[in-house]
């Protein structure tokens, strides 16, 4: 596709249950990030992907926190047992060399837990 | 660990008006910077990347320059449009990572018709 896609674009969900949140980079872009952008709070790291090397997660914030990478292409961000403090919009982004070269990012994915 | 500050948090113009946006951060071993605009509802759109060899990187009415020395870099736009009326965010990598980027938290831009 021409720019990097996210789905859904809105999510609200209760507190509790399980999200998946769905990327879809440019074709060829060997890196990919997620961040999470709250109110306030600015742009915060989750987690990256470069490859096939083994991905930096060093920012989850928590073990309910998980993300995967299929074929080098499409990656989930997957929330379990989701709490208030987890609404906040969820961006991906992806490059054709980590940070050497410029982040193209979706739209979000606006995440509310009620 | 890398931190990035952005001065001011917000700034309205009238059209047509020259304008400098700051940016600083504390480690300044980095490989790049990265300029960025968020309009409201949307992804970011990247701007302008600077190598750490450069001092400069113009395009249109936008030029970004990099003194890592001082930890600083300045986004200016000439003869400002109220499309351009925005909330920029400049990143920088760092911390003893050359690809996880730390982010500021924005200038939001109001450009007045």
């Amino acid at each position: 596709g021409a720019g990097v896609s996210q789905s859904p674009s809105n999510k609200v969900t209760e507190k509790g249950k399980d999200v998946e949140l769905r990327c879809d980079p440019i074709s060829g872009h060997t890196a990919l990030y997620w961040y999470r952008q709250s109110l306030g709070q600015g742009l915060e790291f989750l987690i990256y992907f470069q490859g096939n090397s083994a991905p930096d997660k060093s920012g989850l914030p928590s073990d309910r926190f998980s993300a995967e990478r299929t074929g080098g292409s499409v990656s989930t961000l997957t929330i379990q047992r989701t709490q208030q403090e987890d609404s906040a919009v969820y961006l991906c982004a992806s490059s054709a060399q980590g940070s050497l070269s410029p982040l193209h990012f979706g739209n979000g994915t606006r995440l509310t837990v009620t | 660990k890398q931190e990035v500050t952005q001065i001011p948090a917000a700034l309205s113009v009238p059209e047509g008006e020259n304008l400098v946006l700051n940016c600083s951060f504390t480690d300044s071993a980095i490989y790049n910077l990265q300029w960025f605009r968020q309009d409201p509802g949307k992804g970011l759109t990247s701007l302008l990347l600077i190598q750490s060899s450069q001092r400069e990187q113009t395009s249109g009415r936008l030029n970004a320059s990099l003194d890592k020395s001082s930890g600083r870099s300045t986004l200016y736009i000439a003869a400002s449009q109220p499309g351009d009326s925005a909330t920029y965010l400049c990143a920088a990598p760092g911390g003893g990572s050359n690809y996880k980027l730390t982010f500021g938290k924005g200038t939001l831009l109001t450009v007045n018709p």
